[in-house]
């Protein structure tokens, strides 16, 4: 079973540009996560998706979305970037929004320039 | 309030010994779960093992065991028999079941970096 794939892996922008993340959950996985990490902040959560519907939001600004598709696989997108959004974009899926064990992906690796 | 405090930035364990990272967290829920995850330096979390609130018996899962003390709001690893694969960062993480709302978000610690000498 494949596990849960991100592309792209690494991602350099310059200040102002937007961005698009990708995130393929394990094959049967409904629930989709994002978090960001940095050496700052740790990891903070961002979105939670689950069939198709955003049900839970971090605090983050409305630069930061994201949606679901109807075959699990989510996008984020970051607009007007900036110096401060340069981080580690992890993504995690599970079968159910209760499920014990997130599977997480290897992330994506942005920096702003 | 930090819900879940790890107080040593780094560690040192020899191969083949035994290491503890420790793990406090700070909940008023009844109802809640514990995590603890690596991330190797590729950047991947992956899971290594989960605790119940409610679960009367400390989660073993192979090398990997949680000494769990409720009254003192800790859910320390331990890592037995240290391998160098076992170089990494590691996260404790705590999900509180039945907040308002109905959220199942973990939250994550600031992590860990165990490095082990052969």
């Amino acid at each position: 079973k494949a596990g849960v794939t991100q592309t792209p892996r690494y991602l350099i922008k310059t200040r102002g540009q937007q961005v698009t993340l990708s995130c393929s959950p394990i094959s049967g996985h409904r629930s989709v996560s994002w978090y960001q990490q940095t050496p700052g902040q740790g990891l903070q959560f961002l979105f939670e998706y689950f069939s198709e519907t955003q049900r839970n939001k971090g605090n983050f600004p409305g630069r930061f979305s994201g949606r679901q598709f109807s075959n699990s696989r989510s996008e984020m997108n970051v607009s007007t970037l900036e110096l401060g959004d340069s981080a580690l974009y992890l993504c995690a899926s599970s079968f159910d929004r209760e499920d014990e064990k997130l599977f997480f992906g290897s992330g994506t690796q942005l920096s702003v320039l | 309030a930090q819900k879940i405090t790890q107080t040593q930035p780094g560690m040192f364990v020899q191969e083949k010994e035994a290491v503890t990272l420790d793990c406090t967290y700070d909940t008023s829920d009844p109802s809640y779960g514990l995590f603890w995850y690596k991330q190797p330096s590729s950047g991947e979390m992956i899971f290594l093992i989960y605790q119940g609130s409610y679960d009367q018996q400390n989660a073993t899962e192979g090398r990997y065991s949680l000494n769990f003390q409720k009254a003192r709001k800790s859910a320390n690893l331990v890592i037995s028999a240290s391998q160098l694969g076992d170089s990494a960062m590691y996260f404790c993480a705590m999900r509180e079941v039945s907040p308002p709302g109905g959220s199942y978000i973990p939250t994550f610690g600031r992590g860990t970096s165990l490095i082990v000498h052969p």
